[in-house]
């Protein structure tokens, strides 16, 4: 069964610096791979979406990961943190077998210090 | 479009009494999952519907909770009685399998912040 591991669950960065939030993942196959994000008090928002067309996808707010198959990992990243990416970060790959289910990780919280 | 609408935003109960819980998926999205997220656990799937029929519901948690979807553009999440272990964040997502099959985003509502004392 797939399943998908955040190797960090609390990420602290200086403002301005580096954002690594790192994901391995399991599957038997050729997953879909989604790095969800949570701002306190919200809903789940998708950040990008891996779907074997490229390795490096580029999500929104200038947050990117890149899928290695021979690492079996999906690392989220980003240049420059800003205070508003404060949140909790979600791995997430699709279960096999068509279905529309998705495993989710255990969230990586990213504070971000000034 | 509005996106997933959920309602209540909050509620808070007593132990024992009936809840519902309420999602209006994106129009036009075919499948709808319910979730709970807690600190503990994390975020759990409960249920989900494709077209209206409820695929799997093996994550509900006991015969305390029932969901429906009469409709394609109205779901419920039934707690009866309810217990003060029941609290948590639910939220309700939606999603259109699109030509690349499986893995499709799914979108999600704010949630529905439950609170049974």
């Amino acid at each position: 069964a797939q399943s998908v591991t955040q190797l960090d669950s609390h990420v602290s960065v200086s403002e301005g610096t580096p954002v690594l939030l790192r994901c391995n993942y399991s599957s038997s196959y050729s997953p879909s791979l989604f790095w969800y994000v949570q701002h306190p008090n919200k809903g789940l928002q998708l950040l990008l979406k891996y779907t074997s067309a490229a390795t490096l996808v580029k999500g929104i707010n200038g947050f990117e990961a890149e899928f290695k198959k021979s690492e079996t990992s999906f690392h989220l990243t980003k240049p420059s943190a800003h205070m508003s990416d404060a949140a909790e970060y979600f791995c997430v790959v699709s279960e096999e077998g068509g279905s529309e289910k998705l495993v989710f990780g255990k969230g990586t919280k990213l504070t971000v210090n000034p | 479009d509005a996106g997933v609408i959920q309602s209540p935003r909050h509620e808070v109960t007593e132990m024992g009494q009936e809840v519902t819980l309420r999602c209006k998926p994106i129009s036009g999205h075919d499948y709808l999952f319910w979730y709970r997220q807690t600190m503990m656990r994390g975020l759990e799937l409960l249920i989900y519907f494709n077209n209206n029929v409820p695929i799997d519901d093996s994550g509900m948690p006991e015969d305390r909770f029932s969901a429906k979807m009469p409709n394609a553009s109205f779901s419920t999440l039934k707690i009866q009685p309810s217990e003060p272990r029941d609290s948590a964040v639910y939220f309700c997502a939606s999603s259109l399998i699109g030509w690349e099959g499986l893995g499709n985003e799914q979108f999600f509502g704010p949630g529905t912040r439950l609170t049974v004392l």
